[in-house]
């Protein structure tokens, strides 16, 4: 119940495409879902995070939408560029613990 | 500012052999630490966290122990090393009250244990 589940595995994507993540959860108790990104070699950094009172947040090219009904989320990275090439993880935690779960990650690669 | 400093970068082992890996955050008191393993091509494997001195958790049961001496100070020990032992290990803190809040991620240790 503690898991995320994240796919796919790993992602082709052309320049100025969308890409595309999912991610889904059991723990219903889970009310912050935030996204990092991971370049070869370096740590995560966090790239936007939502919680569950809203449907969907965007930041410039990267949306997440969540279905709470679904226990779902997704990240959307609009007109996707060579630079966006890197691992993708979704991760949840609930407030009252100091644990956060992270997805299995999609490494996204972009060609020009 | 706060920065976290995670050390060495790389690291190879020969199987057997003692493990000590430090971590250190400046600039904040009373963080959450973590430690993290990556292996090759599989998600961030939660190893152990820490609310306070000398206040451990462990996640998973293993060939590996951590330690926090001091408020700002995480460590990743082996008395020995195991093949499956190999991989990138990272390092992160967080606001205490849960991480409901940015987690900040040291640049990690590739560990090879041959």
């Amino acid at each position: 119940q503690q898991q995320v589940k994240q796919s796919p595995q790993s992602l082709i994507v052309q320049k100025g495409g969308i890409s595309i993540i999912n991610c889904a959860y059991e723990n219903t108790a889970f009310d912050y879902f935030p996204w990092y990104q991971q370049f070869p070699g370096k740590g995560p950094a966090l790239l936007i995070a939502i919680r569950p009172d809203v449907s969907e947040k965007k930041e410039g090219r990267f949306t997440i939408s969540f279905n709470k009904s679904a226990k779902q989320f997704s990240l959307h990275i609009m007109d996707s560029q060579p630079g966006d090439s890197a691992t993708y993880f979704c991760a949840a935690n609930t407030y009252n613990t100091d644990k956060l779960i992270f997805g299995t990650g999609t490494r996204l690669q972009v060609f020009p | 500012s706060q920065t976290i400093h995670q050390w060495p970068a790389t690291l190879v082992q020969p199987v057997g052999s003692p493990l000590s890996l430090e971590c250190t955050v400046e600039g904040t008191s009373n963080p959450n630490l973590y430690w993290y393993r990556q292996a090759a091509g599989r998600g961030l494997q939660l190893l152990f966290y820490s609310v306070g001195i000398g206040q451990i958790s462990s996640e998973v049961p293993q060939n590996l122990s951590a330690s926090r001496p001091q408020d700002r100070q995480f460590i990743l020990s082996s008395k020995k090393l195991l093949l499956s032992d190999s991989g990138f290990y990272l390092c992160a803190w967080s606001k205490s009250k849960g991480m409901n809040t940015e987690a900040f991620f040291g640049q990690g240790t590739r560990l090879t244990v041959v």
